[in-house]
């Protein structure tokens, strides 16, 4: 079990160029999520998705897009990157219900730098 | 709506002795409450959960964590730092929202440093 992966580790892109960050899991979780992480702010939910072919917005959507043509991929798109989305970006799976099952699996993390 | 407070943003304590990091929260909902702790350069790890059973709930590494409904507080303790304690902690909580979708919430971490 590979759990949740991330790639690229770390990018750097200058401004308005555009990339995608890939996230699988091979847990079979319903659930999953992309999260980005700026000092002192802790982690803001960007977009999830709680299935195949459903995806909704979270805290900070704007300039994110998101896919989910399966259970084990979630892609993050950047459209045209901006300094502000200089950032960790994490993605988190779950199975998906309430109690035990809103444990949430973790990547490693993008570190991704916008000059 | 729900919210997290990590009280402390930077915990210093020495090698040996007890940790404490505080945390509030509020919700509309019967929550579930979790702390994750991150190291450097790392992804999150799930340190312990309280998922409306026990109120003291233990983890993994010796940390333990009590439930106060009546102090809306999810405290995360041990009774001895190691060095290898030394990261990032998170407090999280999860409620259903007015649309019935349940959400996380995190709180904006507290980093402990632990001395030699």
């Amino acid at each position: 079990n590979a759990g949740v992966t991330q790639t690229p580790k770390f990018q750097v892109l200058k401004t308005g160029q555009s990339m995608t960050l890939q996230c699988a899991q091979d847990m079979n979780h319903e659930y999953m999520s992309w999260y980005r992480q700026d000092p002192g702010m802790g982690l803001r939910l960007i977009h999830y998705s709680v299935g195949a072919g459903i995806t909704d917005q979270g805290e900070v959507p704007n300039g994110y897009n998101v896919s989910r043509s399966t259970t084990e991929d979630f892609p993050l798109r950047l459209l045209s990157a901006a300094p502000s989305q200089t950032s960790v970006y994490f993605c988190a799976s779950s199975l998906g219900g309430t109690g035990d099952q809103e444990t949430q699996y973790f990547g490693p993390g993008t570190r991704l730098l916008v000059l | 709506a729900q919210s997290v407070t990590q009280l402390d943003s930077h915990v210093s304590v020495s090698e040996g002795t007890p940790v404490l990091l505080r945390c509030n929260y509020s919700s509309s909902y019967s929550p579930s409450l979790f702390w994750y702790v991150q190291h450097p350069n790392k992804g999150l790890q799930l340190l312990l959960k309280y998922t409306s059973a026990a109120t003291l709930v233990k983890g993994i590494n010796g940390f333990e964590a009590e439930f106060k409904k009546s102090e809306t507080s999810f405290h995360l303790t041990k009774p001895s730092a190691h060095m290898s304690d030394a990261a990032e902690y998170f407090c999280v909580v999860s409620s259903r929202m007015d649309t019935g979708r349940r959400a996380l919430t995190f709180g904006s971490g507290t980093r402990l440093q632990v001395q030699p």
